[in-house]
């Protein structure tokens, strides 16, 4: 069945650095990607999605590109805020409403 | 001008009781979903419904039943709770249907702790 692994967490960075956070998947068709964040105490919002290959997703600095050829949809930012400390889901959709998800990653930010 | 909630927030209950949860959303999109995060954050749906039809039942024991008495609410009841029912539990939303796709709005989720 379709499937997604994440880079395991946390992953404590000071602020202003480089962010990278892996992601690939295993689906039988050609997904579509997603990348959803969860702030402390709150539900998950999406943050970036990609539909077809070479797609390149972004919100708020972050990026992500769709590579077919590596199944992969790493999460990118160039320089990370404190703000930005929260868990990050990679998930992918083969179509209808069924989101999977991989299991998160804690980014923590320090000052 | 909440566009998921849940209620309750938290919910602290005994072994072998029966709770319900309750979600509605204001968005007027036409399918819901239950999800649920375990102790290490990871996430599974557990149900979908869309137009108050049940389009998603993933292996889920028969003690957890979902009823979605209009398109804004969907309910879920847990009968003979147990220590693994402790979990957050979100609910989402999303316009469409089992051939579109859409993005999905969550609530703030519901934290149960079964002792």
């Amino acid at each position: 069945g379709d499937s997604v692994t994440q880079m395991e967490g946390p992953v404590t960075l000071s602020e202003e650095a480089f962010l990278t956070i892996n992601c690939t998947y295993t689906a039988t068709g050609y997904p579509s990607l997603f990348w959803y964040v969860q702030y402390p105490g709150e539900g998950l919002q999406l943050l970036l999605k990609a539909t077809k290959a070479d797609d390149k997703g972004s919100n708020k600095g972050f990026e992500a590109t769709y590579r077919k050829e590596t199944t992969s949809f790493h999460l990118e930012k160039g320089s990370v805020q404190v703000s930005d400390s929260a868990v990050y889901f990679c998930a992918l959709s083969e179509g209808g409403n069924k989101l999977v998800f991989g299991a998160g990653t804690i980014l923590r930010v320090k000052s | 001008d909440t566009a998921v909630s849940q209620t309750p927030k938290y919910l602290v209950t005994q072994m072998g009781n029966d709770k319900s949860i309750k979600c509605e959303q204001n968005l007027g999109h036409d399918t819901m979903y239950w999800y649920k995060q375990d102790s290490k954050k990871f996430l599974k749906i557990m149900f979908s419904y869309n137009n108050k039809e049940l389009i998603i039942n993933e292996t889920v024991p028969n003690r957890f039943s979902p009823k979605s008495p209009d398109k804004a609410h969907l309910n879920l009841h847990i009968n003979s709770l147990e220590l693994g029912d402790s979990a957050v539990y979100f609910c989402a939303s999303s316009q469409g249907d089992s051939r579109n796709l859409y993005e999905q709005y969550f609530g703030p989720g519901t934290r149960l702790t079964v002792t």
